[in-house]
């Protein structure tokens, strides 16, 4: 199955400066990955995703870039604020449907 | 809010017995996903119903089951519980028509066996 790996597993980031999560996967048959942002007590949130004929999207703050050849893809978060510290968990699509393979997480702590 | 809704938060219970959780998918879904999250493990996929049919299984162990009722509503039943299975269970829903079809998640049902 897929294997979907996060990296760094903590991130201290100053308010206002830029975060980078980075995952890889190993199913090169993956085409679709999506972010999620959990707070504490609360469940996943999507964030946003991308499809593998895609290679980058953005959304205000937030942008995600794939590489299918290097099988990774990665999370841009600018202009960090307080409120975007939380568990930031990527995922990768498994066969081509819904169901979803998820990194361990990454930490992402904005010191004001 | 996701829409998704997952009962009860909190469960606390010993080993051996047997617990039922549950969840109501955001309306109009049809498909609903089950997942375990521990500390040392992630996110695990447990099983996906779709429209009442069981549709995939993930890692989920022999003592669990699930099923989705003609509601849409879902139940995860764990027995013989152990103590390697207090962990945080999520619910999710989606639409299931097309791909993708995101994912969104309840708040979960905290299981801490003792």
């Amino acid at each position: 199955g897929e294997n979907v790996e996060q990296h760094p597993s903590t991130l201290s980031v100053q308010e206002g400066d830029s975060a980078v999560i980075k995952c890889t996967y190993s199913d090169s048959a993956s085409n679709y990955f999506p972010w999620y942002k959990q707070e504490l007590g609360k469940g996943p949130q999507l964030i946003i995703d991308i499809r593998s004929n895609v290679g980058e999207k953005k959304d205000q703050r937030i942008a995600v870039t794939l590489n299918k050849t290097a099988k990774h893809f990665s999370l841009h978060i600018t202009e960090t604020q307080p409120e975007d510290s939380a568990v930031y968990f990527c995922a990768a699509s498994e066969d081509g449907n819904n169901r979803l393979a998820f990194g361990k997480g990454n930490q992402v702590v904005v010191i004001p | 809010d996701s829409g998704v809704t997952q009962t009860p938060k909190h469960l606390i219970t010993a080993t051996g017995q047997r617990v039922t959780l549950r969840c109501s998918p955001r309306s109009g879904d049809l498909s609903v996903y089950w997942y375990q999250q521990s500390l040392d493990q992630g996110l695990q996929f447990l099983i996906q119903y779709y429209n009442g049919e069981e549709r995939a299984k993930g890692n989920i162990l022999e003592r669990f089951s699930a099923q989705q009722f003609p509601d849409l509503h879902s139940e995860l039943n764990l027995s013989s519980l152990e103590l390697g299975d207090s962990a945080l269970y999520f619910c999710a829903s989606s639409s299931g028509q097309g791909f993708p079809s995101p994912l969104h998640f309840g708040n979960g049902t905290r299981l801490t066996v003792t």
